[in-house]
């Protein structure tokens, strides 16, 4: 089946430092990879998003490529803030022949920041 | 646009009482799903519908109903709750079939405990 693996946190950074979030799936064929945030007492939304393999997504300054060889979609950003802080969710939504698509989420990696 | 709301916020139910949960969207979404989160569980669908009344079972479907009776509400029921349903609940909609493009758009979720 479809699954999703992400590394566990928390992750606790100091302003400005580099942020690595690892994500690796298990799918067949070609799924559409997500990455999705949750900020504290809020819903999730779409934070970026690539649909083939070598696609990159990105979306207020974090990035993720689509490694089809590793089966991997990791999430970078460059120098985080304090207000970056939420839990970090990678998906996928798999090939579907009906043409409509399910996630399957990973189990969240919670992000803290510190000044 | 309110995009998606639940209601209830919060909920306290006793085992064995019934309740049910609120999603409604306004950006005339196709696709509505019913999430829960538990803590180091990641987010499992519980049900989804591709359209006004349909409805279709997804990872965890027990212990639970669902209706869509109209196309911008998507009902969740539980019958006889049980501790084993205490959770954050979330409602998610889309609009697009394309597993490609396909974004889901959550609401800000119901915290339910039962007792």
């Amino acid at each position: 089946g479809n699954s999703v693996t992400q590394m566990e946190g928390p992750v606790t950074l100091s302003e400005e430092a580099f942020l690595t979030i690892n994500c690796t799936y298990t799918a067949t064929g070609y799924p559409s990879l997500f990455w999705y945030v949750q900020y504290p007492g809020e819903g999730l939304q779409l934070l970026l998003k690539a649909t083939k393999a070598d696609d990159k997504g990105s979306n207020k300054g974090f990035e993720a490529t689509y490694r089809k060889e590793t089966t991997s979609f990791h999430l970078e950003k460059g120098s985080v803030q304090v207000s970056d802080s939420a839990v970090y969710f990678c998906a996928l939504s798999p090939v579907m022949n009906s043409g409509y698509s399910t996630l399957t989420f990973g189990k969240g990696t919670m992000l803290l920041v510190s000044p | 646009n309110a995009g998606v709301t639940q209601t209830p916020k919060f909920r306290v139910l006793k085992t064995g009482q019934s309740m049910t949960l609120l999603c409604a969207q306004d950006m005339n979404h196709e696709y509505m799903y019913w999430y829960r989160q538990d803590p180091g569980m990641g987010l499992r669908l519980i049900h989804y519908s591709v359209g006004e009344g349909t409805t279709a079972k997804g990872e965890v479907p027990d212990g639970y109903n669902v209706s869509r009776l109209k196309k911008q509400n998507f009902l969740l029921g539980l019958e006889s709750a049980a501790p084993s349903q205490t959770s954050v609940y979330f409602c998610a909609s889309s609009y697009s079939r394309d597993y490609r493009t396909d974004t889901q758009y959550f609401g800000p979720g119901t915290r339910l405990t039962v007792l």
